[in-house]
């Protein structure tokens, strides 16, 4: 089926270590999207990806890194892991113009 | 700036039961407006969208809401609740401009009893 794809689903990390959280989309969207979700605060925009080859900040970026590393493929790295960030990370995408997001199931991730 | 306020942390209402979700909303410029909904463990799923067309919107699961210009305000409604709707659910805004990004209210989670 046609979608979003997240890996990996859940992921724990000790204080300091790196990793990164993979998203691919087959729909040939143009826009790709970073939120993250914690209890009571919705969702916040990490960082999104406009078009290929371009990315921008959204609320909270620090201490993530993203690459957009083709039409499909849209990456999200923690350089060094704090515990602020557990959370859980949705990767959306959507076409330039129809305003709708199409969302991956999420990654679940706890640094302790 | 665009926002979104959901009025209602935790609704719960009766199986059969009138469910209204409220948002609220800020923008600028004419907004695009967007309900979603999340099952436990799961991403989430566009149930409708307001896109400056019709004012009275229908979505999935028999799902409804209506853009109230002069209230700011794009309330969901269901005539009669199901079991199956209990889940969480999330009102959006975008400027609707080419690449504009969603900002999502604070989400609520709606229970349902039998």
């Amino acid at each position: 089926n046609a979608g979003v794809t997240q890996t990996p689903k859940f992921q724990v990390l000790k204080t300091g270590q790196s990793m990164t959280l993979q998203c691919a989309q087959d729909m040939n969207h143009n826009s790709m999207y970073w939120y993250r979700q914690d209890p009571g605060m919705g969702l916040r925009l990490i960082y999104y990806s406009a078009s290929e080859g371009t990315t921008d900040k959204g609320e909270v970026p620090n201490g993530y890194n993203v690459s957009r590393l083709n039409k499909r493929e849209f990456s999200l790295r923690l350089e060094s892991a704090a515990p602020s960030q557990t959370s859980v990370y949705f990767c959306a995408s959507s076409e330039t113009g129809t305003y709708g997001y199409t969302f991956g199931s999420g990654t679940r991730l706890t640094v302790v | 700036a665009q926002s979104v306020t959901q009025l209602g942390s935790h609704v719960s209402v009766s199986e059969g039961a009138l469910v209204l979700l409220r948002c609220n909303y800020s923008s600028s410029v004419p907004p695009y407006l967007f309900w979603y909904v999340q099952y436990p463990n799961q991403g989430l799923q566009l149930l409708l969208k307001y896109t400056s067309a019709a004012t009275l919107v229908k979505g999935i699961n028999g799902f409804e809401a209506e853009f109230k210009k002069s209230e700011t305000s794009f309330h969901l409604t269901k005539p009669s609740a199901h079991m199956s709707d209990a889940a969480e659910y999330f009102c959006a805004v975008s400027e609707g401009t080419s690449g504009s990004r969603l900002t999502f209210g604070e989400g609520t989670q709606l229970t349902v009893n039998p």
